[in-house]
This record gives C-alpha cells, sequence and structure tokens, in this order.
C-alpha cells in the first residue's frame, strides 16, 4: 500500500520561499504522476502542478512563475517550490498520487501540511 | 484553462434521500472527470473516476454520470457519513482544475 509522508517549514514571512518534501512509501516512483495540491482556510482545492518519474512537469499557470516542482528517485521523494511567498499563500499544502500509471486523478495523498504566511 | 463549476454550492438533505450533485466543464472533457469526499481536517477522499467507474472501497450508493461538459454525482440513499463537502476536478487537460465544491448539510 503506497503511503505518502510530507514535511517543510509551517511558518513563513512575506518574500520568503516555501519548501515542502513528500516520501513515497511502498510503491515504485516510475510511471506514475507525482501532485502537489493546496487549499486555502475555508476554501476549496486548488491543483499546483506535478511531475513524473523522469521530471516533466506541469504547472498551473496562475502559479508557474513562481513553482518549482523537482523530483528525486533516488530518495523516492518530490519537492515542491514556492518563491516570492504573500499572506495569499497561506494554505494546507498536501503532496498526492495518482491512482495509477499515466493520467489518473488524485488517489493517494500525504496527511497534508499548514503553511502560514505572516510578517 | 478548464473552469468547473459545480451546483448547488450547499445542499440541506435528510438521511435516506437521495441527493444529486452536478459538473459543468466550460468545455468537453470527454469524460475525464473525477469526484471526491472531503470531511474537515482531512484529505479528500477519491469516490469517482473517468465519471462513473467507482473506486474500491467505496460504496454502492455513490455513482457518477455523464460526458462531455455535464456530469452527476449521485448518493442514492444519504447514509450519517455522507455529510462533508464534494470536489469534481477534470483531469482531461491541464490545469487539472477543481470545481468550488459543494457542502452536504444535515436538513
Amino acid at each position: 500500500q503506497v503511503q505518502l509522508q510530507q514535511w517543510g517549514a509551517g511558518l513563513l514571512k512575506p518574500s520568503e520561499t516555501l519548501s515542502l518534501t513528500c516520501a513515497v512509501y511502498g510503491e515504485s516512483f516510475s510511471g506514475y504522476y507525482w501532485r502537489w495540491i493546496r487549499q486555502a482556510p475555508g476554501k476549496g482545492l486548488e491543483w499546483i502542478g506535478e511531475i513524473n518519474h523522469s521530471g516533466s512537469t506541469n504547472y498551473n499557470p496562475s502559479l508557474k512563475s513562481r513553482v518549482t516542482i523537482s523530483v528525486d528517485t533516488s530518495k523516492n521523494q518530490f519537492s515542491l517550490k514556492l518563491s516570492s511567498v504573500t499572506a495569499s499563500d497561506t494554505a494546507v499544502y498536501y503532496c498526492a498520487r495518482g491512482r495509477t500509471v499515466g493520467i489518473s486523478p488524485p488517489r493517494y495523498w500525504g496527511q497534508g501540511t499548514v503553511v502560514i504566511v505572516s510578517s | 484553462d478548464i473552469q468547473m463549476t459545480q451546483s448547488p454550492s450547499t445542499l440541506s438533505a435528510s438521511v435516506g434521500d437521495r441527493v444529486t450533485i452536478t459538473c459543468r466543464a466550460s468545455q468537453s472533457i470527454s469524460n475525464w472527470l473525477a469526484w471526491y469526499q472531503q470531511k474537515p481536517g482531512k484529505a479528500p477522499n477519491l469516490l469517482i473516476y473517468q465519471a462513473s467507474s467507482l473506486e474500491s472501497g467505496v460504496p454502492s450508493r455513490f455513482s457518477g454520470s455523464g460526458s462531455g461538459t455535464e456530469f452527476t454525482l449521485t448518493i442514492s440513499s444519504l447514509q450519517p457519513d455522507d455529510f462533508a463537502t464534494y470536489y469534481c476536478q477534470q483531469y482531461n487537460s491541464h490545469p487539472y482544475i477543481f470545481g468550488q465544491g459543494t457542502k452536504l448539510e444535515i436538513k
């Protein structure tokens, strides 16, 4: 059974860079798309972007200029960096994996990381 | 980008009721649509994929239908555990946008 465990700094100041990592246990890294999704307090879900095992990425255009998603297959981990954060980036950030190899909706989710941006 | 519009935003219903939530896409997404249930403080749980396929372990009272631009999620007989927020998501083309959510409340 695949498990995703995520971690990263939870309190940032405006203009800093958000950095989160998600480790994958119990499943091969290859063939899947690895996603980041966030949810602002009291709001809906926002798709941030994704990466596959070979490093091919797709980003939400609304965040593309500030987002970098990378993968470390040797550690079965993938990471999110979001630069120049503001209060509007305050959210719970989730990592996730599709239900099957290739194009598929997120089925397995990390526990979520609360990130607060405040001066 | 493809926009996803859910209706209603809030739905009040009673245990045993049959309820339907609608999701409309701004352009055709074939059947590349998923439905999720989310409870407070928890990650979303995948219920339906490819518009009508029930995810393993999800009760059969949940069903999905539709193709193209209009989709529905139906709960045939509401159970106490079903009161939550529901989201649709298209995964036909990037970015994989979610609907704004439907909060299902106890009447």
